[in-house]
């Protein structure tokens, strides 16, 4: 399964955009790369997905190398309530189809008021 | 608009106890799963069922059996509790986007 590589934590000052960057080099051609993140003490909740080309949806922008090796999360205006844990994923498909979630450590973001 | 409903949402088990978490989802998804996460960690698979009747082993299976009973419920058995599963229990269920997850359950192992 191809795995993720993201910082431990980072801060940021709220108001103020926040990149999140993870890696993937061993992505494959049919692999998608969900973002979801984790308040404290609830499930994780899903933020974004995307394959090819860069994403946008209400909660954050995706942006994705042209070689599929990295990802960047963007939260273009970081507030209290956006603290939280961010995964970065790669579906697994297997023999089932059924996309399998491994999930790494996540970085955990401080925002800062 | 309840998602997916875990219960119960604590418990507290001796070593040796048996016990079943509970998942249900409202959505009408094919895929349930179930994960593990130990403090300062990431998810960990345990099982999933791609559709009603089919279940597979993930990453994390030994000492857990699931049942998916319908479409709605998906269910996982402790069947003689060890400390070292005293971890948080997550159920989910997947839609085209991507994965709804429960509040989870809060699992202690003494």
């Amino acid at each position: 399964d191809a795995k993720t590589t993201q910082p431990n934590s980072m801060e940021s000052n709220e108001e103020e955009p926040v990149h999140l960057p993870c890696n993937h080099s061993t992505i494959s051609g049919t692999d998608y790369i969900h973002w979801y993140r984790q308040l404290p003490s609830q499930g994780p909740e899903y933020v974004i997905h995307g394959l090819t080309s860069n994403v946008n949806n209400r909660m954050a922008s995706l942006a994705i190398a042209e070689d599929r090796k990295s990802s960047t999360l963007i939260l273009h205006r970081a507030t209290l309530r956006d603290a939280a844990v961010y995964y970065c994923i790669l579906t697994s498909g297997g023999t089932s189809g059924t996309y399998k979630y491994i999930f790494g450590t996540g970085t955990r973001l401080k925002v800062l008021a | 608009n309840a998602g997916v409903t875990q219960t119960p949402k604590f418990q507290v088990l001796k070593t040796g106890q048996s016990m079943t978490l509970q998942c249900a989802q409202d959505m009408n998804h094919n895929s349930m799963y179930w994960y593990r996460q130990d403090p300062g960690m990431g998810l960990r698979l345990i099982y999933y069922s791609a559709s009603e009747g089919t279940t597979d082993k993930g990453e994390v299976p030994n000492g857990y059996n699931v049942s998916r009973l319908n479409k709605r419920e998906f269910s996982l058995r402790l069947e003689s509790a060890a400390p070292s599963q005293t971890s948080v229990y997550f159920c989910a269920s997947k839609a085209l986007k991507g994965y709804t997850f429960g509040s989870g359950t809060r699992l202690t192992v003494v």
